[in-house]
């Protein structure tokens, strides 16, 4: 079955360091990629998205590359903030293909903390 | 304001006794889903429904019912809770669950089982 696989947390960083989160996935279809960030106490929100090959998405200095040939979409960021520290999930789906039901998939979470 | 809305956002409550955990969207989206967070597990989906009147199972379905009567509304029931169902339960809703439409999420329902 499909899967999503990132690096295990928690990560712990300088202000302004670079960032690097890792997401492989596993998929039967042509999923489309998600990040999606849980601030402590809230919901999750989509942080990013890319729905085909090669498609980079990208959203308050994130960025994803959508890699086929090596079936990622690692998270990046030049300069972390001391406000992003959160939890940053990587998820699939396969919606509309072949009668899936619109599951999201998800990676088990990387925990980032900044620290100033 | 676009929203996912679930009440309690906290619950502790004893073995086998019956609670609801509500959830409403304003976004008239057809599909609407529920997970549940487990830590060092991620999220996994409980149920989903595509529209009004249509509900199925997803990964975890065991212990759980939903209903769908009306659009905005997609209920999470616990008839008989267990302490394994203590966890963090996040419902969302999509426009219609196809691939390529983002999920939007509620803040969560805490429940505590004892």
């Amino acid at each position: 079955g499909d899967s999503v696989t990132q690096m295990e947390g928690p990560v712990t960083l300088s202000e302004e360091a670079f960032l690097t989160i890792n997401c492989t996935y596993t998929a039967t279809g042509y999923p489309s990629l998600f990040w999606y960030v849980q601030y402590p106490g809230e919901g999750l929100q989509l942080l990013l998205k890319a729905t085909k090959a090669d498609d980079k998405g990208s959203n308050k200095g994130f960025e994803a590359t959508y890699r086929k040939e090596t079936t990622s979409f690692h998270l990046e960021k030049g300069s972390v903030q001391v406000s992003d520290s959160a939890v940053y999930f990587c998820a699939l789906s396969e919606g509309g293909y072949g009668g899936s039901q619109g599951n999201l998939i998800f990676g088990k979470g990387t925990k980032l903390s900044v620290k100033p | 304001e676009a929203q996912v809305t679930q009440n309690p956002r906290y619950l502790i409550t004893v073995t086998g006794k019956k609670l609801t955990v509500t959830c409403s969207q304003n976004m008239n989206h057809e599909y609407m889903s529920w997970y549940r967070q487990d830590p060092g597990l991620g999220l996994r989906q409980i149920y989903y429904s595509m529209n009004v009147e249509v509900t199925d199972k997803g990964d975890v379905p065991e212990g759980y019912k939903v209903s769908r009567k009306e659009k905005r509304n997609f209920p999470l029931i616990l008839e008989s809770p267990s302490p394994n169902q203590t966890s963090l339960y996040f419902c969302a809703s999509s426009p219609t669950g196809f691939r390529n439409q983002p999920q939007h999420f509620g803040d969560g329902t805490r429940l505590s089982i004892l």
